[in-house]
């Protein structure tokens, strides 16, 4: 069975300092990692995904995530914050019965 | 140009109350899914179709029934609505493969008072 924990129900950072949102996986299979973003009020939103190859993964909105397997995690980083990133943020992995399975989620709010 | 598109966006009804949640994508996908989303903003998976046959079937009450008429539409059905049903019911649609994508449609916010 596949499972995410993500630290921290709750992250606040000033406008322009890094954003770090913590992933860990357990996963029976190669996972699939996977980090959505779900704006007030609307659908979740892929900010980038690893599946293989390079474990450094950039995705939109100047996001990106190491996959760490030895460390079993997938942590969300941005250089520097915007006031646009106030969001919902979830980390997923992927089962081999095609199920993605969701963390808790993270709330992202930026101070000015 | 939607992608993934679900209505109503919200609904609100009395205990004991049948009603239906639309989906369809345009994207060409094969596969379809509906999640629910708590109050605590938990996601979980319901069901899953593959080319308008059931492959995901997780503990759900049988008051809900997924009805897949085409691979473009995935319609969830609850019957006698109880409060606990109160959630955010999101579709989403991927090709059936663990590394693609799952695009997810805007939610249904589904009140039952």
């Amino acid at each position: 069975a596949q499972s995410v924990t993500q630290l921290g129900s709750h992250v606040s950072v000033s406008e322009g300092a890094l954003v770090l949102l913590r992933c860990n996986y357990s996963s029976s299979v190669p996972p699939y990692l996977f980090w959505y973003v779900q704006y007030p009020n609307q659908g979740l939103q892929l900010l980038l995904k690893y599946t293989t190859g390079a474990t450094l993964v950039k995705g939109i909105n100047g996001f990106e995530a190491e996959f760490k397997k030895s460390e079993t995690s997938f942590h969300l980083t941005k250089p520097s914050a915007h006031m646009s990133d106030a969001a919902e943020y979830f980390c997923a992995v992927s089962s081999n019965d095609y199920k993605l399975s969701f963390g808790a989620g993270t709330t992202v709010t930026v101070r000015a | 140009d939607t992608a993934v598109s679900q209505t109503p966006k919200y609904l609100v009804t009395q205990m004991g109350n049948d009603k239906s949640i639309k989906c369809e994508q345009n994207l060409g996908h094969d596969t379809m899914y509906w999640y629910k989303q708590d109050s605590k903003k938990f996601l979980k998976i319901m069901f899953s179709y593959n080319n308008k046959e059931l492959i995901i079937n997780e503990t759900v009450p049988n008051r809900f029934s997924p009805k897949s008429p085409d691979k473009a539409h995935l319609n969830l059905h609850i019957n006698s609505l109880e409060l606990g049903d109160s959630a955010v019911y999101f579709c989403a649609s991927s090709h059936l493969d663990r590394e693609e994508t799952q695009y997810f449609g805007p939610g249904t916010r589904l009140l039952v008072l």
